[in-house]
Formats: C-alpha cells, structure tokens, sequence
C-alpha cells in the first residue's frame, strides 16, 4: 500500500515565524502535491512538483514555497507565517500517467496548523 | 467548480447497505468517476474508480448508469468506521498543476447503531 507521512498532526506556530511542513511518500511517484483545505472552501491547490527540483504553482501559492530535493520528500515552507494561514495542510502523491490512463492521488493524514 | 453534485447528508443503520448518489450530467467520454472518502481530522482516502462499467474491490461497489451521468456507491455492510464525509470526483488525463483534484462538498454519511 501507498504511504504518505507527514511530520506533524498539529502545529502551533506564531505570527512571522517560518514553517516547514514535510511530507515523505515511499512508493515512488513522480508527482507531489500540497494542498489547504478550510471549511467552506474544499481543497485548494498550494503547490505541485512533478520530478526532483521541479515545482508549479497551484492556485493558491501567495505567501508559500516549496522544496523538493528528493523524489520521496516534498517540503511546504510559510515564509513569515501569518494568521490566515491557519488551516489544514494535506500532501499527496500519484504516479505520472498517460493520456486514457486512470489518476488516483494518495493523500498524507494532514498537518493542522494554527498561527496565532 | 465541481462537476458533480452529491446530497448534503444521508444517514444509514450498521450492517445495511450504503447507496451513496452522484450526478455528473457533463461527464465527458474520456472522464472517469472517482470516488474517495475523508474520516473527519484525517486526509482523504481514495476508494474507487469507474469509466462505465461497474466496479467492486475490498471497500465498495460503483455502479455507473449506461448513459454514465450518474453513479451510486455503495458500501455492502456499513460500520460506524464508515462515517465519513463522500467525495464524487470526475477526473480526466491532465498534467502539471493542473492534474490537482477537485473537491466538492460531498455527502456526510452517518452510520447509526
């Protein structure tokens, strides 16, 4: 079975202070992704790295950036954490696929993070 | 937005069949239906996906009707481990970020004793 860890279920952190969210998957895959999810607003993509080195912005990347040295490890960083970046932080993994093949994303626990 | 649309809410006995709906009425040829799940406080779990013909693996059963604008998932003998918040998804070939899934609301299934 996949498996994606991430480091922390909760997180506290203060206003400014810089964060890092990790996320480890042990199957392989060429794709990561981050996400948010906030009540209301479903998931909203933060960031999207398809090989080592190799990141795209998602919808929502203001105020975020990300890492991604190996091909296991995908890192969420918040510059200068502020309060509306408060939320739950979910990572993913999926296999690259082809045109007319299936896509299924295999989701970490969360990270809920409060910033007060 | 969300090609699909789920009730809000739906509620079933322990043991009895779960028949959870989705309508997709703009599914398009090359678009697959997918389902996942998401116990509240944890990510979302994937549990099945369909083109058109009906599937079922160790979790649940999809059911896709021929003219593939609707499906219902269906959970044979529900636990109370099975209270969680539905997500239909329809879902095509895509890459970069663009590959990202999109939630809807879903439906929350309560599972009662």
């Amino acid at each position: 079975d996949v498996k994606v860890t991430q480091s922390s279920r909760y997180l506290v952190k203060r206003t400014g202070e810089k964060v890092f969210l990790e996320c480890v998957q042990d199957m392989d895959h060429e794709n990561m992704f981050w996400y948010r999810q906030d009540p209301g607003l479903g998931l909203r993509l933060i960031y999207f790295s398809y090989d080592v080195k190799m990141k795209e912005k998602g919808d929502i990347p203001e105020g975020y950036s990300v890492s991604r040295e190996k091909k296991e490890r995908f890192s969420l960083i918040l510059e200068s954490a502020s309060t509306n970046q408060t939320s739950m932080y979910l990572c993913a993994s999926a296999p690259t696929v082809w045109t007319g093949s299936t896509y299924t994303q295999y989701f970490g626990p969360g990270t809920r993070l409060t910033v007060l | 937005d969300a090609k699909t649309t789920q009730p809000p809410s739906m509620d079933c006995a322990e043991g009895r069949a779960a028949n959870l709906p989705c309508n997709h009425s703009t599914i398009s040829g090359n678009e697959y239906v997918y389902w996942y799940r998401q116990i509240h406080s944890q990510g979302p779990q994937y549990i099945i996906h369909g083109l058109k013909n009906n599937e079922t693996n160790e979790m649940a059963s999809l059911i896709i009707t021929e003219d593939r604008k609707s499906s219902t998932l269906i959970l044979p003998h529900a636990t109370l481990r099975d209270t969680a918040v539905y997500y239909c998804i329809v879902s095509t070939f895509a890459t970069g970020a663009n590959s990202k899934l999109t939630f809807g609301k879903g439906i929350t299934l309560s599972v009662r004793p």
